[in-house]
């Protein structure tokens, strides 16, 4: 079993919806989940981190994470072309970090 | 802030050549460095962890007499590929972490051709 598993997706949206990007992960020692863009032939940057339970808002990007279900999600509201690219959930356990497979979303104009 | 170089960004070699990648952290002290592989279509699989001074850490699977990892200092750590052959080809990428932080911020990463 995969420590990080990830909607395959493609993710198709038009411009202006919401995305949402779902993770769940296997192991309950995992202590903070961040989610990164990488767009095609390049490295990941990072979007935001979540650690507590709950929801996380930082501009167009809202993450939410719920231990007891190990779900983490991601939802991208107002969706733009810029944003089409794959989306990593990563999971922080002992100061390494494990990726899921990634979902890629393309906003359709 | 929080800004990782590597250099060089493609090369491409011959097989049987060793290939030094460097990983620099530019505007913080990078207690922890991370190299990373990515290959087409696929998800980063860690390869190495390395602190400042000390041997890096290989994931199981990973030859550490293939992928030599120095980290000599708190904004440097290189990465170099011993006698490369075309199955090493893939997109490395290092990552680093500062005091008191677990976030990682990557290098825009380093793509390499072996023929």
């Amino acid at each position: 079993q995969k420590e990080v598993e990830q909607n395959s997706g493609p993710l198709s949206v038009p411009e202006g919806a919401i995305a949402s990007l779902n993770c769940t992960y296997s192991d309950r020692g995992s202590q903070s989940f961040f989610w990164y863009r990488q767009y095609s032939g390049k490295s990941p940057e990072l979007i935001m981190f979540i650690y507590s339970n709950g929801d996380k808002e930082d501009g167009r990007f809202t993450a939410q994470l719920n231990k007891a279900s190990q779900y983490v999600s991601l939802l991208i509201r107002d969706s733009q072309p810029s944003d089409s690219a794959t989306y990593l959930c990563a999971a922080l356990n002992d100061y390494k970090l494990s990726f899921g497979a990634g979902t890629t979303v393309t906003v359709r104009a | 802030g929080a800004v990782v170089s590597q250099h060089p960004s493609r090369v491409i070699c011959k097989s049987g050549t060793s290939v030094k990648i460097e990983c620099r952290s530019l505007d913080f002290q990078a207690t922890t460095m991370f190299w990373y592989r990515q290959f087409p279509k696929q998800s980063l699989m860690l390869m190495a962890t390395s602190n400042e001074g000390s041997k890096a850490t290989y994931e199981q699977g990973v030859e550490k007499d293939k992928f030599l990892i120095n980290h000599a200092s708190l904004t440097l750590s290189t990465l170099t590929v011993t006698s490369a052959h075309p199955e090493d080809s893939s997109f490395y990428i290092c990552s680093a972490t500062g005091v008191a932080s677990d976030t990682q911020y990557f290098g825009p990463g380093t793509r390499l051709t072996v023929l």
